[in-house]
């Protein structure tokens, strides 16, 4: 079935350093993808998404490229804040009808001052 | 954007007793929404589908007696634990998608956090 990865954190990482969290996927057909971002103690928001292969989503300063060949989705930032510190979930639509999307384990990031 | 809400957001009860939690689409209707469970540290997993008007389709090893899923309307739908046990003890997330309009997206309620004593 329909799965995705995502690196295992924690991650710990000193202000206006560059972040990294990798995604890849497994599905059939062509899936879209998302990242949500979860602070503590709150429901989950969306961060960005892709559609369709090479879109490229950003939000915030937060960017993901679609990357059919390599079946990826990694998400980078430039350079990160104290207040990006959250659970970062990499996850699919496996179809873009009305189904339930299927998650990574989330990525905790702790980024310090 | 379309805002999904969920009441309530903290709940704390004895062992035994039941638990309604509402998911509600303020803005926008909902054919289908979504249940989801998360344990403390881990990912959503899928509990089970509501659907309007019909039954709930329930993931595999989730007890549909004991999680009792009523989506009487194209805004609402609830879930009840029944006969709560610590165990049950998560946080309860739903989601929906619009049934009309240009959204492409689920929206997620803010959870309910469930705490069984």
């Amino acid at each position: 079935g329909d799965s995705v990865t995502q690196m295992e954190g924690p991650v710990t990482l000193s202000e206006e350093a560059f972040l990294t969290i990798n995604c890849t996927y497994t599905a059939t057909g062509y899936p879209s993808l998302f990242w949500y971002v979860q602070y503590p103690g709150e429901g989950l928001q969306l961060l960005l998404k892709a559609t369709k292969a090479d879109d490229k989503g950003s939000n915030k300063g937060f960017e993901a490229t679609y990357r059919k060949e390599t079946t990826s989705f990694h998400l980078e930032k430039g350079s990160v804040q104290v207040s990006d510190s959250a659970v970062y979930f990499c996850a699919l639509e496996p179809n873009s009808g009305n189904t339930p999307l299927v998650f990574g384990k989330g990525t905790r990031l702790s980024v310090i001052a | 954007g379309a805002v999904v809400s969920q009441h309530p957001s903290r709940v704390i009860c004895k062992s035994g007793t039941s638990v309604k939690i509402e998911c509600r689409s303020l803005d926008f209707q909902a054919t289908t929404m979504f249940w989801y469970r998360q344990f403390p540290k881990q990912s959503l997993m899928l509990m089970a589908t509501s659907n309007e008007g019909s039954k709930a389709t329930y993931e595999q090893g989730v007890e549909k007696d004991k999680f009792l899923i009523n989506h009487a309307s194209l805004t609402l739908s609830t879930l009840t634990v029944t006969s709560a046990h610590p165990e049950d003890s998560s946080f309860y997330i739903c989601s929906a998608r619009p049934s009309s309009g240009d959204y492409n997206e689920q929206f997620f309620g803010p959870g309910t956090r469930l705490t069984v004593l």
